[in-house]
């Protein structure tokens, strides 16, 4: 039951190149969607989110777009950075209003200097 | 910043021991879950508690499995008789209220059953 995913388990960009990951989803009652990092041994670490009234949101050197007819949301990072390196997940809140997250498998970002 | 902070960060343990895993939320938080990473997989949802309920929990979350916030600060999750299957990274989480509001997470606590 994989209700978010995440296909591509690894993606390696050049330093000041961009980043971009990608997240899929088969319920269309999510409205909230959120992507985050994580360090090895850490927890992960809120990055950015998406409401589905939006079709993007920026902070900074990311972005998340959401196209809600292809269930579908994306994550630019540019310019990416060696610190970038870290595993993405993206998530999606569970409509049942518990505040519950569910996670994709994650990808592995390598930023190449 | 205000954090979630999780003791210990790694406990071994031997199978059929109990263990307790303790965080403390982010203080103006009403929200707490628990959450779990087995390596190399994903992080899976375990129970989400509300006002000194469970509001929610999975099917992982069986009967060996409880939460309790016990003075209003501790929010632990308490494995009764461990399973070499429970080894995994334990993430406790927080949210201030229900509506479109990120969660914070901990750093975790590796737990590992020999």
């Amino acid at each position: 039951d994989q209700q978010v995913k995440q296909n591509s388990p690894s993606l390696s960009v050049q330093e000041g190149r961009i980043s971009i990951l990608n997240c899929d989803y088969t319920n269309s009652m999510f409205d909230y969607f959120l992507w985050y990092k994580k360090y090895p041994a850490e927890g992960p670490t809120f990055l950015i989110s998406i409401s589905s009234i939006k079709d993007k949101n920026e902070d900074g050197r990311f972005t998340v777009f959401l196209n809600k007819s292809a269930k579908h949301l994306s994550l630019h990072i540019v310019p990416s950075q060696p610190g970038d390196s870290a595993v993405y997940f993206c998530a999606a809140s569970d409509p049942g209003n518990t505040g519950k997250l569910i996670f994709g498998q994650g990808t592995t970002l390598q930023v190449k200097p | 910043e205000p954090e979630v902070t999780q003791t210990p960060s790694h406990q071994v343990t031997q199978m059929g021991q109990e263990v307790i895993l303790r965080c403390v939320p982010i203080s103006n938080h009403l929200y707490f879950y628990w959450y779990r990473q087995i390596l190399g997989q994903k992080v899976e949802f375990l129970v989400s508690f509300y006002n000194n309920e469970i509001s929610e929990k999975s099917e992982i979350f069986d009967d060996q499995f409880s939460v309790e916030r016990p003075d209003g600060s501790n929010f632990t999750l308490k494995i009764r008789s461990t399973k070499l299957e429970d080894s995994a990274m334990y993430f406790c989480a927080s949210i201030r209220g229900i509506l479109n509001t990120e969660a914070f997470f901990g750093q975790g606590t590796r737990l590992t059953v020999v």
